[in-house]
């Protein structure tokens, strides 16, 4: 069974930090990995799609990477901003799962200004 | 890009009433969509897959009886809370994919059974 953890659970810095959000899974058979935030009360907003061939994907200040063969994604945010405090959500669709999208239990961030 | 709207955003209903959610892709043709439930602050919880013309496949542990879903066409999915009570008040999120599109989710619903 496809397990994916994200870690750590909450995260608080002061505006203006660069930070790293981690995303593991235990079954590397993914087709890609996708990074998602939520603002409270809200929908998925996606971030960043990385297809199995890719080690990483940009945009902006966000940069995800992937290694597959750990089992192991991050989530790379420079220069933090209070607008960029949200819930952070990876999921990938695990092939065993008929595609379907296995999430972790996300981080919450927090930017203080 | 694409845009998955839902419908409605919060709704308050009272014990043993039913209550309908839509889920529209606006600019795609979903084949394949997707309800999610989500408890406070956990992740989220696969309901059912619904494609476009087909009965919906439940996750081992949910009622299919309770929770009614309707794939009629390539642009909407209905979920039904038949007979709501007060532990069936959550977020119910949904997500469409299609050909070219990757997963694209709903704005959610805070459904409050009273």
């Amino acid at each position: 069974k496809q397990e994916v953890t994200q870690i750590p659970a909450a995260l608080s810095v002061p505006e203006g930090e660069n930070l790293v959000l981690n995303c593991s899974f235990t079954d590397s058979a993914i087709y890609n990995l996708q990074w998602f935030r939520q603002d409270p009360g809200k929908g998925l907003t996606s971030l960043l799609l990385i297809q199995s061939s890719q080690r990483e994907q940009t945009s902006g200040r966000l940069n995800a990477s992937l290694d597959k063969s750990s089992g192991r994604s991050t989530l790379y945010i420079a220069a933090s901003q209070p607008g960029d405090s949200a819930t952070y959500l990876c999921a990938s669709p695990w092939m065993e799962y008929g595609n379907k999208l296995v999430f972790g239990a996300g981080t919450i961030l927090r930017v203080k200004s | 890009g694409a845009v998955v709207s839902q419908h409605p955003s919060r709704v308050i209903c009272k014990s043993g009433t039913s209550v309908k959610i839509e889920c529209r892709s606006l600019d795609f043709q979903a084949t394949t969509m997707f309800w999610y439930r989500q408890f406070p602050k956990k992740s989220l919880m696969l309901m059912a897959t619904s494609n476009e013309g087909s009965k919906a496949t439940y996750e081992q542990g949910v009622e299919k009886d309770k929770f009614l879903i309707n794939h009629a066409s390539l642009t909407l999915s209905t979920l039904t809370v038949t007979s709501a009570h007060p532990e069936d008040s959550s977020f119910y999120i949904c997500s469409a994919i299609g050909k070219g599109y990757g997963y694209t989710f709903g704005s959610g619903t805070r459904l409050t059974v009273v």
